[in-house]
C-alpha cells in the first residue's frame, strides 16, 4: 500500500533560519502530494500541494516540489519565523486500490522557532 | 464560506458506553473522511464517504462506523468505548476525489 515517510523530529531553529522536511514516499500510480500545517490546539490546515510531478507547490513563503524520480516532496522555507511554530504534515492520495481516496500521512514533524 | 464543523469540540464517556462525533461538510461538498489522531499515533484515517455511500474504510474494527446523510453531513458512532479510543477525531470534506480535502478544527473524545 501507500505509505509516506518522513523526517525524525522535532526540529528547532532560530528565527530567520532555512527550513527543509524531508518527505519521501511510496505509492502506485499518480498520487496527488500535500503539505498539512497543524497549529496547537487546532485541526490540520492544508499548506500547499502538488498533482504531478515537477509541479511545485508554494504558499506562505513554503514550498515543495513533485519529484516522480526521488518519490520525494521536500518543504522548504528560506526564513523561518516564530509563528510557524506547529506540527507539519506530508500526505499523499491514492488514486486506486485499498488507497483509494483516501489521504496517506506521514508521522508529523514538529517544528520549533525560537526567537 | 463556512468551513468544515465538527460537534462537539469535547466529548467525555465512559468505557463500554457509545460516542457520536457529527461533522458538517463544506457547502457543495460531496465527500466526507474521518481520521483518528491518537497521542503519539499519528493519523490513521477511519471512513470516508461520498454521495452517501461508504467508499473506502481504514483498518478499525467494526464498532467504527458511521453514515453519510443526503445533506451530504455525517455522523461517527464509536460503539463499546475503549481507554485507547481516546483521541482527536477529525473531519475533512471534499468535492469529489480529484479535489483538495479540507478537514476541520476536530472533536476531542476522552474515555475515562
Amino acid at each position: 500500500g501507500n505509505s509516506v515517510t518522513q523526517m525524525e523530529g522535532p526540529v528547532t531553529l532560530s528565527e530567520e533560519a532555512f527550513l527543509t522536511i524531508n518527505c519521501t514516499y511510496t505509492a502506485t500510480g499518480y498520487p496527488s502530494l500535500f503539505w498539512y500545517v497543524q497549529y496547537p490546539g487546532e485541526g490540520l490546515q492544508l499548506l500547499l500541494k502538488a498533482t504531478k510531478a515537477d509541479d511545485k507547490g508554494s504558499n506562505k513563503g513554503f514550498e515543495a516540489t513533485y519529484r516522480k524520480e526521488t518519490t520525494s516532496f521536500h518543504l522548504e522555507k528560506g526564513s523561518v519565523q516564530v509563528s510557524d511554530s506547529a506540527v507539519y504534515f506530508c500526505a499523499l492520495r491514492g488514486a486506486g486500490g485499498t488507497s483509494y481516496g483516501k489521504l496517506t500521512f506521514g508521522q508529523g514533524t514538529i517544528l520549533t522557532v525560537h526567537p | 464560506e463556512a468551513g468544515v464543523t465538527q460537534s462537539p469540540t469535547h466529548l467525555i464517556k465512559t468505557r463500554g458506553q457509545q460516542a457520536t462525533l457529527r461533522c458538517s461538510p463544506i457547502s457543495g461538498h460531496t465527500s466526507v473522511y474521518w481520521y483518528q489522531q491518537a497521542l503519539g499515533l499519528g493519523l490513521q484515517f477511519l471512513l470516508w464517504y461520498d454521495e452517501g455511500e461508504e467508499r473506502n474504510r481504514g483498518n478499525f474494527p467494526p464498532r467504527f462506523s458511521g453514515r453519510q446523510f443526503p445533506n451530504y453531513s455525517s455522523e461517527l458512532n464509536v460503539n463499546a468505548l475503549e481507554l485507547e479510543d481516546s483521541a482527536l477525531y477529525l473531519c475533512a470534506s471534499s468535492l469529489g476525489l480529484s479535489n483538495t480535502i479540507y478537514f476541520g478544527e476536530g472533536s476531542w473524545l476522552t474515555v475515562v
